[in-house]
């Protein structure tokens, strides 16, 4: 099974501040998914990357995959309250039996302050 | 549009009970999933499963958790005998095809105590 690690586990920021949190593993992602989770509600996805060194922009969210798609980042410009979640990432990757999973990092939990 | 429903939000049960949750998938949708999240913890996947079809189980516990998916009706996810070890967020995910760019859509879970 493939492990994701996230970075960092926590941050808290002032609002304003830029930050950038990690997702990586030892092996080549097929393809990866980033969600935010608020508390007490589910996982909504952000974006999908499969192309090594491919970027996606979401308004203030910069979503980068690694060229050799080991690793992704998400940076996010002039962070507001409403950027406050858990960010998580997820391998989609193929179980077979014609059964695609999604396998969860425990994500960055960040907070930001006003 | 509707989303991703599950009932109830929060459930609370003692030792020993039957839990129930159920999950009616967006509209379209055949394909359901199931995830436990512990405290400080990531997504675990449970179950994958199709109208009438179990297709993936490999992440469901091998004693007293079950899932269904009826033709008519919602998904339920079923654990007998709960245990304090039970205590979590279970969500339910639906989405209209399966792949690698498979998009799933979260329901808002439901939050089982034991107590």
């Amino acid at each position: 099974t493939q492990l994701l690690e996230q970075s960092p586990q926590f941050l808290s920021i002032q609002e304003g501040e830029n930050l950038t949190v990690y997702c990586n593993s030892s092996s080549v992602f097929s393809s990866l998914q980033w969600y935010r989770q608020e508390p007490g509600e589910g996982p909504v996805l952000l974006v999908t990357v499969v192309t090594g060194g491919e970027v996606k922009k979401l308004k203030r969210l910069t979503f980068q995959f690694g060229d050799a798609r080991k690793d992704s980042s998400l940076h996010i410009t002039a962070a507001q309250p409403g950027d406050t979640g858990l960010y998580l990432c997820a391998q989609v990757s193929y179980s077979g039996a014609g059964s695609y999973q999604l396998t969860f990092g425990k994500g960055t939990k960040l907070s930001v302050i006003p | 549009n509707a989303g991703v429903m599950q009932n109830p939000r929060h459930l609370v049960r003692r030792r020993g009970q039957e839990a129930r949750l159920r999950c009616s998938p967006m509209k379209g949708h055949s394909h359901v999933y199931w995830y436990r999240q512990l405290p400080e913890e990531g997504l675990k996947f449970m179950v994958y499963l199709q109208k009438e079809n179990i297709i993936d189980e490999s992440g469901m516990p091998k004693e007293r958790f079950s899932a269904e998916f009826p033709k008519e009706g919602p998904s339920i996810l079923r654990i007998q005998q709960v245990v304090r070890g039970d205590s979590a967020a279970y969500f339910c995910a639906s989405s209209p095809f399966t792949g690698l760019n498979t998009e799933a859509f979260f329901g808002q879970g439901t939050r089982l105590t034991v107590v």
